[in-house]
C-alpha cells in the first residue's frame, strides 16, 4: 500500500480564497483523522470520522473549516474563506480498529495563507 | 480533557542515552503513545504502553507509570538520525483519536 496520500503537497492563497485539502487512508482503515500543526499550538486533532461518519468536529476552529468522506477512500477537508492565521501544516491519518493500533500519517499538506 | 507536558527541547551527542519524559491528565486512559517526527516529515509510530512497565524495541525504550500519569520515552545509543521532534500522545474521552503533547525536539551532535 502506498500510504496515506494528501494532495496538494503544498498550497499558497490568498485571504478570501477557499482551500481544499484532499486525503486517501490506507485501505481497509476504517478511522480517519485531520489534524494541524503550527509552532504554537503543536499537532491539533481537528476532527475524525469512523466508516466515514464524522464521530467528533470539536477540534474544528470556525464555522469556516469543514470536513467531508463521500467514502472510504477519499476525505476533504476545506477552509472558506481562508485567513493568514490558518497557515499550517494538515495532516490526514488513518487506523484500524482497536485502541493500540497507531495511526499512519500522510505527508502534510503546507498551507500558506498570504 | 486530556492534557499532557513534556520538555520542548533535549540535546545529547552521538551514542549516548536520553530520557524524555511525559506526564498527562486525562479522563479515562487507554495507554500512551510515541511518535518520531523528522523536519517537515510526518509523524510515524515508535511504541505503545498500555501497562505499567518498559517495552524495549531496539535502541528505543518506553516506561509507563499508571500511578503516576507519567511515562517516558528512552533513546540508546544516540545517532544523527536520531535528531527530530517526538511526541507523546493519549487517546481521547472516546478511546480512539490521539491527543498530542506539544513535542520535545532532540538534538545530536557529533
Amino acid at each position: 500500500d502506498a500510504g496515506v496520500i494528501q494532495s496538494p503537497r503544498h498550497e499558497v492563497t490568498e485571504m478570501g480564497q477557499e482551500v481544499t485539502l484532499r486525503c486517501k487512508p490506507i485501505s481497509g482503515h476504517d478511522y480517519l483523522f485531520w489534524y494541524r500543526q503550527t509552532m504554537m499550538r503543536g499537532l491539533e486533532l481537528l476532527i475524525y470520522f469512523n466508516n466515514n461518519v464524522p464521530i467528533d468536529d470539536s477540534g474544528m476552529p470556525e464555522d469556516r473549516f469543514s470536513a467531508k468522506m463521500p467514502n472510504a477512500s477519499f476525505s476533504t477537508l476545506k477552509i472558506q474563506p481562508s485567513e493568514p492565521r490558518d497557515s499550517a501544516v494538515y495532516f490526514c491519518a488513518s487506523s484500524f480498529q482497536g485502541l493500540n493500533t497507531e495511526a499512519f500519517f500522510g505527508q502534510g499538506t503546507r498551507l500558506t495563507v498570504v | 480533557g486530556q492534557s499532557l507536558e513534556q520538555p520542548s527541547e533535549v540535546t545529547a551527542v552521538e551514542g549516548a542515552i536520553v530520557q524524555i519524559n511525559c506526564t498527562y491528565q486525562t479522563s479515562g486512559f487507554y495507554g500512551l503513545s510515541w511518535y518520531q517526527q523528522h523536519d517537515g516529515g510526518a509523524p510515524t509510530f515508535l511504541s505503545y504502553n498500555a501497562l505499567d512497565g518498559l517495552e524495549e524495541t531496539g535502541r528505543f525504550s518506553s516506561f509507563l507509570s499508571r500511578s503516576d500519569s507519567y511515562g517516558y520515552l528512552l533513546l540508546q545509543e544516540l545517532q544523527m538520525k536520531d535528531s527530530a521532534s517526538y511526541f507523546c500522545a493519549v487517546r481521547d474521552r472516546g478511546g480512539t483519536a490521539l491527543i498530542f503533547g506539544k513535542g520535545t525536539t532532540l538534538s545530536v551532535s557529533s
